[in-house]
């Protein structure tokens, strides 16, 4: 069964520090997709970035950069240069391939991010 | 263009009363999906759709729980009777057809007291 652990549940930093959020996955699939998204106190979800498996690039936008490293299993992301705006609860998510296991989109546990002034 | 939408955005009743969600996902996807998030067990999906027809339900809870896709732009998740417990932030979110690389975008949720 696939899994997504993020270890840290909350973060708080000081305005203008960098921030790295961890995500650890599980799945015995060689065909996935990874998602990062935001919930911010509104309560929406946000999607901000979707990576593969077969794609290990690390990707940067703007102040947002992601570190995807199979040999680890891990999917981390790095807020540079942290504003208040970015204080939110972020969550990571796996979905798998194979027509059996469907579309699901399973999700870790989150992690709340607070940026103080 | 339009993002997913839900209705009521807010719901509070009492135990025992149906309670019914409603969801408008984006024009031109062919899924839909129902998730529910609650402190105790983040988020989890319900149930999903695939050109209206469900395709897995096992996320449901138990027998009070029904979701219906009647159309391509419209779905209900109905709780009959609710109870406390399901007190929850309910969310659709819908995504295209094209395989699993493709992104599903979430409306902005039912937050559900139930008392």
């Amino acid at each position: 069964a696939q899994k997504v652990t993020q270890a840290q549940t909350e973060i708080s930093v000081v305005e203008k520090e960098d921030v790295t959020l961890d995500c650890v996955y599980e799945t015995r699939d060689t065909t996935y997709y990874l998602f990062w998204y935001k919930q911010p106190p509104s309560g929406e979800l946000v999607f901000l970035i979707r990576r593969n498996s077969f794609d290990e690039q690390n990707e940067i936008s703007g102040r947002y950069s992601w570190n995807f490293q199979k040999s680890t299993s891990s999917f981390n992301f790095t807020i540079t240069a942290s504003q208040v705006v970015d204080s939110a609860v972020y969550f990571c998510a796996l979905s798998e391939g194979g027509k059996a296991a469907g579309n699901k989109l399973t999700f870790g546990g989150g992690t709340r991010v607070l940026v103080k002034p | 263009d339009a993002g997913v939408i839900q209705s009521p955005r807010h719901e509070v009743t009492e135990m025992g009363q149906e309670v019914t969600l409603r969801c408008k996902p984006i024009s031109g996807h062919d899924y839909l999906f129902w998730y529910r998030q609650t402190m105790m067990r983040g988020l989890e999906l319900l149930i999903y759709f695939n050109n209206n027809v469900p395709i897995d339900d096992s996320g449901m809870p138990e027998d009070r729980f029904s979701a219906k896709m009647p159309n391509a732009s419209f779905s209900t998740l109905k709780i009959q009777p609710s109870e406390p417990r399901d007190s929850a932030v309910y969310f659709c979110a819908s995504r295209p057809s094209g395989g699993l690389q493709e992104t599903q975008y979430f409306g902005p949720g039912t937050r559900l007291l139930v008392l």
